[in-house]
């Protein structure tokens, strides 16, 4: 079995700021682990995701994450929040066995507002 | 490329009737494709899997006679409502995962779909 958490509902930061929204994973076997965004009405855009090669993970639009196992965290960092970061982040585990039926399990989420 | 689409974005419908929401892969086969259900300010709720040509696997306490899974072909699976009630209101959201080498693993998420059931 597998989980995900996002403490924290919501996060505020101000523009140019740093974004860190946290992930801690379990999971019985070696995960894959993504994050997602989610604008209002809209579904997820795939952020960043790590496959078991490198532990830093580059993404989309500046975001990054780093998979540190002894911690089981996947934490999701930003030098510099725009306004246009401000949407649902959401941390999601897998188990790492391609062509298996294998599920995506989400945390329940992170606001993220950019204050100007 | 690994585009997925949902019809329609947004529908109305009255209690007791039924609605079918379509799920496609616009440039890639789809050998399995999830329905997920998301009620406001809430994950993502798995709902069910499928792959083409076979009967869905629902998740525990998903009611498959009430939400029906149909994947017929590579590109298409579709999520019927039946005998919809103001409680299946809520943001139905499709993903697909291609079989081919190089797609592997990766969910592609469709842009969801509100149903107001009124």
């Amino acid at each position: 079995a597998q989980s995900v958490t996002q403490l924290g509902s919501h996060v505020s930061v101000s523009e140019g700021a740093l974004v860190l929204l946290r992930c801690n994973y379990s999971s019985s076997v070696p995960p894959y682990l993504f994050w997602y965004v989610q604008y209002p009405n809209q579904g997820l855009q795939l952020l960043l995701k790590y496959t078991s090669a490198a532990t830093l993970v580059k993404g989309i639009n500046g975001f990054e994450a780093e998979f540190k196992k002894s911690e089981t965290s996947f934490h999701l960092t930003k030098p510099s929040a725009h306004m246009s970061d401000a949407a649902e982040y959401f941390c999601a585990v897998s188990v790492a066995m391609p062509g298996a039926n294998s599920k995506l399990t989400f945390g329940k989420g992170i606001t993220l507002s950019v204050r100007p | 490329g690994a585009v997925v689409s949902q019809h329609p974005s947004r529908v109305i419908c009255k209690s007791g009737t039924s609605v079918k929401i379509e799920c496609r892969s616009l440039d890639f086969q789809a050998t399995t494709m999830f329905w997920y259900r998301q009620f406001p300010k809430q994950s993502l709720m798995l709902m069910a899997t499928s792959n083409e040509g076979s009967k869905a696997t629902y998740e525990q306490g998903v009611e498959k006679d009430k939400f029906l899974i149909n994947h017929a072909s590579l590109t298409l699976s579709t999520l019927t409502v039946t005998s919809a009630h103001p409680e299946d209101s809520s943001f139905y959201i499709c993903s697909a995962r291609g079989g081919a080498k190089g797609m592997g693993y990766e969910q592609y998420f469709g842009p969801g779909t509100r149903l107001t059931v009124t």
